[in-house]
């Protein structure tokens, strides 16, 4: 079975511009997670997707949004990128019951660096 | 507010054992989780524990204690291999939103 892929792993973008990520969760997982990681804030909760709805959101600005496909597969858009978005974006899917699992496996993230 | 805590760094000798402690403040607990992330690479999962006690899995074992918020990861027999970060995060709900604590990185030293 293949992983959690997400494209795509490299980023750089300009102050400013918005930017389109992309992750395609495990085959048959329906719940597909986001989170920030940078070195400062560590791993910080986005949101969360299930069945096409936001299920559960983080405390990030409106800047942040994301949608998720009938498929499964999930984008999250960040737009009037900052310097301060420059981090790791991962994204992690889960089965079970209400897509909701004691286990989530994470996808190798997309390196965003903003200049 | 949420509060998550572990220590920062450790080093240990190949062979020994280490103890990662973790302390949690959150407004709901629906299970804490152990992963760990060797550098540049995504988390993968070590443990899961949502009654108190201690779970064993391998060489690593996850304890729970609920009353105090406390929770630890136990490496046993080190290995190189095990020089990466661990993350402790809780669950407060019914989804799958992880709150996590910002990592404690051990050093495996021959």
């Amino acid at each position: 079975k293949a992983g959690v892929t997400q494209t795509p792993r490299y980023l750089i973008k300009t102050r400013g511009q918005q930017v389109t990520l992309s992750c395609s969760p495990i085959s048959g997982h329906r719940s597909v997670s986001w989170y920030q990681q940078t070195p400062g804030q560590g791993l910080q909760f986005l949101f969360e997707y299930f069945s096409e709805t936001q299920r559960n959101k983080g405390n990030f600005p409106g800047r942040f949004s994301g949608r998720q496909f009938s498929n499964s597969r999930s984008e999250m858009n960040v737009s009037t990128l900052e310097l301060g978005d420059s981090a790791l974006y991962l994204c992690a899917s889960s089965s079970g019951l209400a897509g909701v699992s004691y286990e989530q496996y994470f996808g190798p993230g997309t390196r965003l660096t903003v200049t | 507010g949420q509060n998550i805590d572990q220590p920062t760094e450790m080093t240990a000798t190949e062979g020994a054992i280490v103890q990662i402690n973790c302390t949690y403040q959150t407004s709901g607990f629906n299970g804490l989780f152990w992963y760990q992330q060797h550098a540049g690479e995504a988390p993968t999962f070590l443990s899961y524990n949502v009654l108190d006690g201690l779970e064993e899995k391998g060489r690593f074992s996850s304890f729970l204690s609920r009353s105090k918020g406390y929770s630890y990861l136990l490496l046993k027999e080190l290995q190189m291999k095990d020089s990466a970060s661990y993350l402790c995060a809780v669950r407060e709900d019914a989804g799958n939103k992880l709150t996590f604590g910002g990592g404690t990185r051990v050093l495996v030293k021959p």
